[in-house]
């Protein structure tokens, strides 16, 4: 069973707010990956890291920052908060193998609304 | 470039019916092909994938997915549906880096 973990799995706020979406994972994995998803749409990949002091931006342009400081921690933050960012956002990690092939887990989410 | 097709965004199917889940994919090399579950307000959980070896994958919960090359199809099936089987899935290649997923497609069960 996958043990990845993310915090808060709701947050509201205003406008012009600073927000850091956690993710932690107990696995070990080197990859880590966070993705944007609006309801009942797909996912779209917006960062993803191959291990410490490795980031790297996704396939969708997105306005957050992450950073990779420890293996198992791969926070995703937002300077300035905008309605237009409330979404859903998922974390993921993979194998450490690096084969292809290697399975995504993914954390419950952070379901995000910006008032 | 990988890519991957769902047809059908809302499947709808009886309870006890067959559930039948369209997936086509497109790569340049030979697929590693995936099928990820999504329950509401959750994050997405690995169903079943396919890498080398029997095209005929089975997952968990009865699901099970063929892999036919000819076709450039990963079509997920279950004999008889549930009313647990309600939720979103996504089918998913590897590409060079990171996986695709396709747009997903939503299953309901009707009792």
């Amino acid at each position: 069973e996958a043990d990845i973990y993310q915090t808060p799995r709701y947050l509201v706020i205003g406008t012009g707010k600073k927000i850091t979406l956690e993710c932690s994972q107990t696995m070990g994995h080197d990859k880590m990956y966070w993705y944007q998803q609006d309801p009942g749409m797909e996912l779209h990949l917006i960062h993803y890291s191959y291990g410490v002091n490795s980031t790297e931006k996704g396939d969708l342009s997105s306005e957050s920052t992450v950073s990779r400081i420890r293996t198992e921690h791969f926070p995703l933050t937002l300077e300035s908060a905008r309605p237009s960012h409330t979404s859903q956002y998922l974390c993921a990690s993979s194998d450490p193998s690096g084969a292809r092939g290697d399975t995504q887990y993914f954390g419950p989410g952070t379901r995000l609304t910006v008032l | 470039a990988q890519s991957v097709t769902q047809l059908g965004s809302h499947v709808s199917v009886s309870e006890g019916a067959l559930v039948l889940l369209r997936c086509n994919y497109s790569s340049s090399v030979p697929p590693y092909l995936f099928w990820y579950v999504q329950y509401p307000n959750q994050g997405l959980q690995l169903l079943l994938k396919y890498t080398t070896g029997a095209t005929l994958v089975k997952g968990i919960n009865g699901f099970e997915a063929e892999f036919k090359k000819s076709e450039t199809s990963f079509h997920l099936t279950k004999p008889s549906a549930h009313m647990s089987d309600a939720a979103e899935y996504f089918c998913a290649v590897q590409g060079a880096q990171k996986l695709v997923f396709g747009q997903g497609t939503r299953l309901t069960i009707n009792p």
